[in-house]
């Protein structure tokens, strides 16, 4: 069936760092790819998102990467601040006007300052 | 402009009664999925609606039922809960045709 699966489940990196996080998925139809970065006590927010006719897009500090042979993707923060502190969520969806989103089990990225 | 909202921020709820979640898409978007979030997990797919219909289903029980109204708003139904539904329920929207999705703050669910 459908899965994605994401590592590593924390990681603490120090302020000024950067930060890697790794994902795989199961289904070769997938072709949307996004990102969501969640606060306590908050619901997902879309920080960046991929299609599969993509193998790289950037938004200042945040890159993603796809590796569609592979099906890897990878979310990198360059520079990390204490704000980065979150649970980020990789997912993968087929794309389309009924899709529903798959999602990673999350990582608990800490800032230390 | 607003975004997605939901209400209650929190309920409270013993085994086997019901239960009812209520979702206001952003402007503009007529495309409502619901999520369900235990703790520590992430987000899982319940159902989407699109033109007052359900459209896809995730691998959830006929205990969840929803609706969408003329307005797009929606509201998620859980009949005879049991211990397990307690989690965090999403909410998001999208506009029509567009695989974007937006999450509302959620609706923190307790079963006791």
């Amino acid at each position: 069936g459908e899965n994605v699966e994401q590592h590593p489940s924390t990681l603490s990196v120090q302020e000024g760092d950067s930060a890697v996080i790794k994902c795989t998925y199961s289904d070769s139809a997938s072709n949307y790819f996004p990102w969501y970065k969640q606060e306590l006590g908050k619901g997902p927010q879309l920080i960046i998102d991929i299609r599969s006719n993509v193998g790289e897009k950037k938004d200042q500090r945040i890159a993603v990467t796809l590796n569609k042979t592979a099906k890897h993707f990878s979310l990198h923060i360059t520079e990390t601040q204490p704000e980065d502190s979150a649970v980020y969520f990789c997912a993968a969806s087929k794309a389309s006007s009924a899709s529903k989103i798959i999602f990673g089990s999350g990582t608990r990225l800490s800032i230390r300052p | 402009d607003a975004g997605v909202t939901q209400s209650p921020t929190h309920l409270i709820k013993t085994r086997g009664q019901q239960v009812t979640l209520r979702c206001s898409p952003k402007s503009g978007h007529d495309t409502v999925s619901w999520y369900q979030q235990a703790l520590g997990q992430g987000p899982q797919f319940i159902f989407q609606y699109y033109e007052e219909e359900e459209r896809q289903r995730g691998n959830f029980p006929d205990r969840f039922s929803g609706h969408q109204f003329p307005n797009y708003s929606s509201e998620l139904n859980v009949n005879a809960l049991l211990l397990g539904d307690s989690a965090l329920y999403l909410c998001a929207s999208s506009p029509t045709n567009t695989d974007t999705q937006y999450f509302g703050p959620g609706t923190r669910l307790t079963v006791l």
